[in-house]
């Protein structure tokens, strides 16, 4: 199946500080990516899905201007979360549709723990 | 995307099939019931779908009810790293609407 990779896998920073996570499909090309937050013991909830070469579309209760997205080309997209707080801290989980019926593949995970 | 209902929690001794279910009551004429797991502290992985055919591949099976009410996902011969979440999602399969809606999932545990 097309795999997709996101870096890094886990970070550690400062409350107040901005962190990227990228999101990358490494043999297939993505026009629609997707950023999902899983917190402790809970599902996965959808963020936002990100369209190559245009603005993301945010969940609702998902501040745009926190979680910045940005998917400048068919491989790679990015999450910034910008002045983390400790309640940040979660599991973020990015996706890419690939095949005939855009079954969804997803990345390994990044762990962020906002100090 | 149509709410899906899953047991919690399954059982399932290693070397035995593993059939969980999954109720879509409403699911709609076009949308198609993926499954995904997820195995503690990683992505979700891809295991199959389907629109109303049963369908077979090197991971499992799926048998959709006539009525397109119910599903069942079989692992025909579980083992110990088939432990971990199993989400049944309806969802549509065009681009951007083809996002998922993660319910609670089943949590299989796969025992010796």
């Amino acid at each position: 199946g097309a795999v997709v990779s996101q870096h890094p896998s886990w970070v550690i920073c400062k409350s107040g500080t901005s962190v990227k996570i990228e999101c990358r499909s490494l043999d297939f090309q993505a026009t629609t990516m997707f950023w999902y937050r899983q917190f402790p013991k809970q599902s996965l909830m959808l963020m936002a899905t990100s369209n190559e070469g245009s603005k993301a579309t945010y969940e609702q209760g998902v501040e745009k201007d926190k979680f910045l997205i940005n998917h400048a080309s068919l491989t790679l997209s990015t999450l910034t979360v910008t002045s983390a707080h400790p309640e940040d801290s979660s599991f973020y989980i990015c996706s890419a549709i690939a095949g005939p019926y855009n079954e969804q593949f997803f990345g390994p995970g990044t762990r962020l723990t906002v100090l | 995307d149509a709410k899906t209902t899953q047991p919690p929690s399954m059982d399932c001794a290693e070397g035995r099939a593993a059939n969980l279910p999954c109720n879509h009551s409403t699911i709609s004429g076009n949308e198609y019931v993926y499954w995904y797991r997820q195995i503690h502290s990683q992505g979700p992985q891809y295991i199959i779908h389907g629109l109303k055919n049963n369908e077979t591949n090197e991971m499992a099976s799926l048998i959709i009810t006539e009525d397109r009410k119910s599903s069942t996902l079989i692992l025909p011969h579980a083992t110990l790293r088939d432990t971990a979440v199993y989400y049944c999602i309806a969802s549509w399969p065009t681009g951007t609407a083809s996002k998922l809606t993660f319910g609670t999932g089943t949590r299989l545990q796969v025992t010796l």
